[in-house]
């Protein structure tokens, strides 16, 4: 598609149950990153992905965040034993390379409460 | 990594110039950017600039990048209601990773 789609618009979880958030990159780009933003509007990267493979995984939590992107499906990103931490808008963007203008374009965003 | 500042908060009146300022730690990013984002929406590109650029105009807007003191601004000229958003500085490093500044909410005034 022409734009980046994710799925669901808001999510709310009890502490402790899984959540399951999904992205649908522009047609065409290779490259997708996941980033969280909190309650003070802070973004922060978690993971990128180059097609299939993780390309970087430096701001991914070493516990109960996993992410996949699997050919010809969306893109996830799950969270087990949600906590009342993860609570946050979870953004996902794409591009088409990591060379010269290409940019990042954003999805509308997850909105997920953990209660 | 990366460290990008800017100011919480800019009010400005309809038809007045803004500028938001943002000042970043790593001087071997190579494209800085300006990010919008209104209530409830995800973030929508408004421009970038090159790091060996000083100057890029697109309209209404302007940017500014002083490489030497790490100091990145964004001008909108003749800045309308809808211009009301919160607007984020970002830099991007080698790996494509984009680094945010914590965003500046400007409020315009009819």
């Amino acid at each position: 598609g022409e734009e980046v789609a994710q799925t669901p618009k808001h999510l709310v979880r009890g502490e402790g149950q899984k959540a399951k958030l999904y992205c649908a990159p522009i047609k065409g780009h290779s490259y997708v990153f996941w980033y969280q933003q909190v309650l003070k509007n802070e973004f922060k990267f978690l993971i990128s992905f180059q097609n299939e493979n993780v390309f970087d995984e430096t701001g991914m939590p070493k516990e109960r965040f996993s992410a996949k992107c699997l050919p010809n499906s969306p893109c996830s990103l799950e969270i087990q034993a949600t906590k009342l931490e993860d609570s946050a808008v979870y953004f996902c963007a794409s591009s088409q390379s990591v060379e010269g203008t290409d940019t990042q374009y954003f999805g509308p965003g997850t909105r997920l409460t953990v209660l | 990594g990366e460290d990008v500042e800017q100011s919480l908060f800019l009010s400005v009146r309809e038809g007045d110039s803004s500028v938001i300022n943002c000042t970043y730690t790593d001087s071997s990013s190579t494209y800085l950017y300006w990010y919008k984002q209104e209530p409830g929406a995800g973030l929508q590109l408004l421009t970038y600039i090159f790091s060996n650029m000083d100057m890029k105009q697109d309209q209404r807007l302007t940017v500014l990048l002083n490489k030497k003191d790490k100091h990145l601004s964004l001008r909108i000229a003749d800045t309308q209601t809808g211009d009301s958003a919160i607007y984020f500085c970002s830099g991007r490093n080698a790996g494509n990773m984009l680094t945010f500044g914590g965003g500046t909410r400007l409020m315009v005034k009819p």
